[in-house]
């Protein structure tokens, strides 16, 4: 069935430093990829995305890749900083249902000072 | 530009009792989607609505039913609210050829 394997739940770094979160899907058919920020007691907001014919995206501190053979994708945020804590979702849509998205149940980070 | 407005912001509700829950997009998009949210479970699908007259759905429909009045409403209702759908509702709009989506505030619902 359709679905999107999130990891880790939860992730701790110091400012500063790096933060890696992982995503697996199960339809190889899937050919959009967005990231989502939801800080506390806020709406989901699209941080980046990425599309199946490209193998990495960069905004600034944060990027995504994407291994299509292996059907997983991640984010990573360099120099981290207190403002980047909030719970990261990713999200993955599937073929057959239009601008379908199927989310991850989503990584909280914390940076701390 | 409001975006996606959701009403209400809360509610409490009483096991049986019935609402809806309302969402509006003023961007034109052509579909718009349903999601309830639950600590450690991310955001899972409810229905969704691909287009105006259009409704289909989602991983968790059961306990559900929408309307997708026109093209910048649509609607969720609870028939017979129970405490297994105490959640945050959110509703979102995108374009239909895809790209991601722009969500509402949210609507935190508890079933009592």
């Amino acid at each position: 069935g359709e679905n999107v394997e999130q990891h880790p739940s939860t992730l701790s770094v110091q400012e500063g430093d790096s933060a890696v979160i992982k995503c697996t899907y199960s339809d190889s058919a899937s050919n959009y990829f967005p990231w989502y920020k939801q800080e506390l007691g806020k709406r989901p907001q699209l941080i980046i995305d990425i599309r199946s014919n490209v193998g990495e995206k960069k905004d600034q501190r944060i990027a995504v890749t994407l291994n299509k053979t292996a059907k997983h994708f991640s984010l990573h945020i360099t120099e981290t900083q207190p403002e980047d804590s909030a719970v990261y979702f990713c999200a993955a849509r599937f073929s057959g249902g239009y601008n379908k998205l199927i989310f991850g149940a989503g990584t909280r980070l914390a940076v701390h000072p | 530009n409001a975006g996606v407005t959701q009403t209400p912001k809360f509610q409490v509700l009483k096991t049986g009792q019935s609402m809806t829950l309302q969402c509006a997009q003023d961007m034109n998009h052509n579909s718009m989607y349903w999601y309830r949210q639950d600590p450690g479970m991310g955001l899972r699908l409810i229905y969704y609505s691909a287009s105006e007259g259009t409704t289909d759905k989602g991983e968790v429909p059961n306990g559900y039913n929408v309307s997708r009045l026109n093209k910048r409403e649509f609607s969720l209702r609870l028939e017979s609210a129970a405490p297994s759908q105490t959640s945050v509702y959110f509703c979102a709009s995108s374009e239909s050829g895809g790209g991601g989506y722009t969500f509402g505030s949210g609507t935190r619902l508890t079933v009592v």
